[in-house]
């Protein structure tokens, strides 16, 4: 159920240090999932997917990483910006009746300093 | 991936009355989600806007509350019904799986 009045964990960098965010997901029948990037005002923005055989991937500046044994993802930013501050949220979704939902994390909010 | 638009960006409404928020996509897709983000929290589903038939309501959001509608592949509406305060969230739709899963730009709603 949701929780209310719950503060997001907050993550606070210097410009050019690398990130990581983490992200406990719920259910160990999840075979795919996303990071998401929100910023003030706006919809979650697409970041990097992983798929449930895989335990890394790469994209331009970020990696994400699958641990299923303990239900856990992490999202590694190289060289923060100041444009990545933002609230990340890591999703989970899997097939059969729930196909195309996802379940959301309580997200991290990113703070870049310049 | 998809582009989707959601109608209004924001509103302010008075308790009592309702909102219909629309979204569009630039593309056919089979599923359409509409999803609520209340204050500093994470995203919740709502539903999933099916075409030609009933939406799909998730524990604790119900059809009178919530109608939504889905009349072809590209648009959907949700209503939100009977507003009080506690309706005061961020309404998003989104899209999948064809071009991703991919989200409108949200319906920020403030309910006095």
């Amino acid at each position: 159920g949701e929780s209310v009045g719950l503060h997001l964990p907050t993550l606070s960098v210097q410009e050019g240090d690398n990130s990581i965010i983490n992200c406990a997901y719920s259910n160990s029948a999840s075979d795919y999932f996303i990071w998401y990037k929100q910023e003030s005002g706006k919809g979650p923005q697409f970041i990097i997917d992983i798929r449930s055989n895989m335990d890394k991937r790469q994209g331009q500046r970020v990696t994400v990483l699958l641990n299923k044994t303990v239900k856990h993802l992490s999202l590694q930013i190289a060289a923060t910006q100041p444009g990545d501050s933002a609230v990340y949220f890591c999703a989970e979704t899997y097939g059969g009746t729930s196909y195309g939902k996802l379940t959301f994390g309580q997200g991290t909010i990113l703070t870049v300093h310049p | 991936s998809a582009v989707i638009s959601q109608k209004p960006s924001r509103d302010i409404c008075q308790r009592g009355t309702s909102l219909t928020i629309q979204c569009q996509v630039d593309s056919q897709v089979t599923m359409m989600f509409w999803y609520r983000q209340q204050p500093g929290q994470s995203l919740t589903l709502i539903a999933t806007a099916n075409q030609g038939s009933e939406a799909t309501y998730e524990s604790g959001f119900v059809i009178d509350k919530f109608p939504i509608s889905r009349p072809n592949l590209t648009f959907s509406t949700l209503t939100v019904s009977n507003m009080s305060p506690e309706d005061s969230s961020i309404y998003l739709c989104s899209c999948a799986p064809e071009y991703g899963y991919t989200f409108g730009s949200g319906t920020r709603l403030t309910v006095v």
